[in-house]
């Protein structure tokens, strides 16, 4: 499909355990974000890479919390030793550049049990 | 702190009437605003947006006002469809920095 693709779309994990989420963005994109919604809350940035690289990690909430992007595409964002608190829906979204708008994958629903 | 302000949890207008949404800001850095529709277990989907330069966009049945000195937008959709009930979020960013700030979104329901 011609959308930003995100996997898996549900995970379920225990306590402590890593896991890993992937996002396939829009070909072409060159700016991939990542965000994420708790239950109640509203969009909460975390990160934003430019090609290979995060000119703004920002939102990041800990130092569990990673993501790569490599060959200017694929984006994968790791949560070490996760916490209850980690449960969300994290979202990814693609743009064509400043000034364009972000387009969002229909996110991983993370439960961390 | 909350940069962007969406006061109204939900609204609910009757099919063919117009649906009017509205948005708050703080920021005075804030120069692109956009509008997304999200519906349930999907995630959000482009709207519309303007940049500060404007004070109006259109496309379509929907349509973004921007009234900068107010830091004030809001998005008209007219006629309104059941199709259109879901969650809209309003969201801004600074042109340099780019990630988006979202408001806490309104619910709008359409009754046919």
């Amino acid at each position: 499909g011609a959308g930003v693709s995100q996997s898996p779309s549900n995970k379920v994990t225990e306590k402590g355990k890593d896991v890993e989420l992937r996002c396939d963005p829009i070909s072409g994109h060159t700016a991939l974000y990542w965000y994420r919604q708790s239950l109640g809350q509203g969009l909460e940035f975390l990160i934003y890479f430019q090609g290979n690289s995060a000119p703004d990690k920002s939102g990041l909430p800990s130092d569990r919390f990673s993501a790569e992007r490599t060959g200017g595409s694929v984006s994968t964002l790791t949560i070490q030793r996760t916490q209850q608190e980690d449960s969300a829906v994290y979202l990814c979204a693609s743009s064509g550049g400043r000034g364009r708008p972000q387009h969002f994958g229909d996110g991983t629903r993370l439960s961390i049990l | 702190d909350q940069q962007v302000k969406q006061n109204s949890p939900s609204l609910s207008v009757q099919e063919g009437r117009i649906s009017i949404l509205n948005c708050d800001y703080t920021n005075s850095m804030f120069d692109y605003f956009l509008w997304y529709k999200k519906y349930p277990a999907e995630g959000p989907t482009f709207l519309i947006s303007i940049s500060s330069i404007k004070d109006k966009n259109e496309d379509g049945r929907f349509t973004v006002f921007l009234n900068k000195s107010a830091k004030h937008l809001s998005l008209h959709i007219v006629p309104s469809q059941p199709g259109d009930s879901a969650v809209y979020f309003c969201a801004a960013s600074a042109y340099y920095g780019n990630k988006l700030v979202f408001g806490a979104g309104t619910i709008l329901r359409v009754k046919s």
